[in-house]
């Protein structure tokens, strides 16, 4: 079946660790995006690629950074930078350049410092 | 850039229609999304409107006016189970950046 894994489903961090968010998806999808939920709030884009080796930020990448070396997969790496980790964080991927932009989401990570 | 502004928050009661708004600011535009999500869940895609006027899935349907940059997702004969969080989500610009709403709670009532 084809669908977008994340993993893990949860996540604790230290202070002042790195830690990485993994994303796979066998889709076949060249646009890939990390978003970040708060509590009772929405989806706050991290960074999203278009295709293999591209990268872009969006509205929140302060303290974030991701890697795009295979189609498949789009790991995000939350930084001792990330002043507020804590949060739940969503992958997704999309087909490139289609005019509908229905997206398929992971199940999410929740990442929490302790 | 780009925004979306929806309700925080709506109370509807099982069998009854209610509509969700959804007001959006975009560089460019490709269509406006919308998608469920239930407690933490992973979001789903729900419809999608290119073109200005009504597209109806089933007890859903959702409108957009591109001139008033004005959408909105109405679902009719609710049931419990459709009480979660409702996004409205663009494409914005050339690229592929796909931007979400603050979302709407939806609360459905015995």
């Amino acid at each position: 079946d084809g669908g977008i894994t994340q993993s893990p489903k949860y996540l604790f961090r230290k202070e002042g660790q790195n830690v990485t968010l993994s994303c796979e998806q066998n889709l076949n999808h060249d646009a890939m995006y990390w978003y970040r939920q708060d509590p009772g709030q929405g989806l706050r884009l991290i960074y999203y690629s278009q295709i293999v080796n591209d990268f872009q930020k969006g509205d929140i990448a302060e303290g974030y950074s991701v890697s795009r070396e295979k189609k498949e997969s789009f790991p995000l790496t939350v930084t001792s930078a990330q002043k507020n980790p804590t949060a739940f964080y969503l992958c997704a991927s999309r087909i490139q350049g289609a005019q509908n932009t229905e997206a398929f989401f992971g199940q999410g990570t929740r990442l929490t410092v302790v | 850039g780009q925004s979306l502004e929806q309700p925080s928050e709506v109370t509807a009661v099982e069998g009854a229609i209610v509509q969700i708004n959804c007001t959006y600011q975009t560089s460019g535009f490709y269509g406006l999304s919308w998608y469920q999500q239930h407690d933490g869940g992973a979001p789903t895609f729900l419809s999608y409107n290119a073109l200005d006027g009504l597209e109806e899935t089933g007890r859903f349907s959702s409108f957009l006016s591109r001139s008033d940059s004005y959408g909105y997702l109405l679902l009719q004969e609710l049931q419990m189970k459709d009480s979660a969080s409702y996004f409205c989500a663009v494409r914005g610009g050339a690229t592929n950046k796909l931007i979400f709403g603050t979302g709407t709670l939806l609360a459905v009532q015995p």
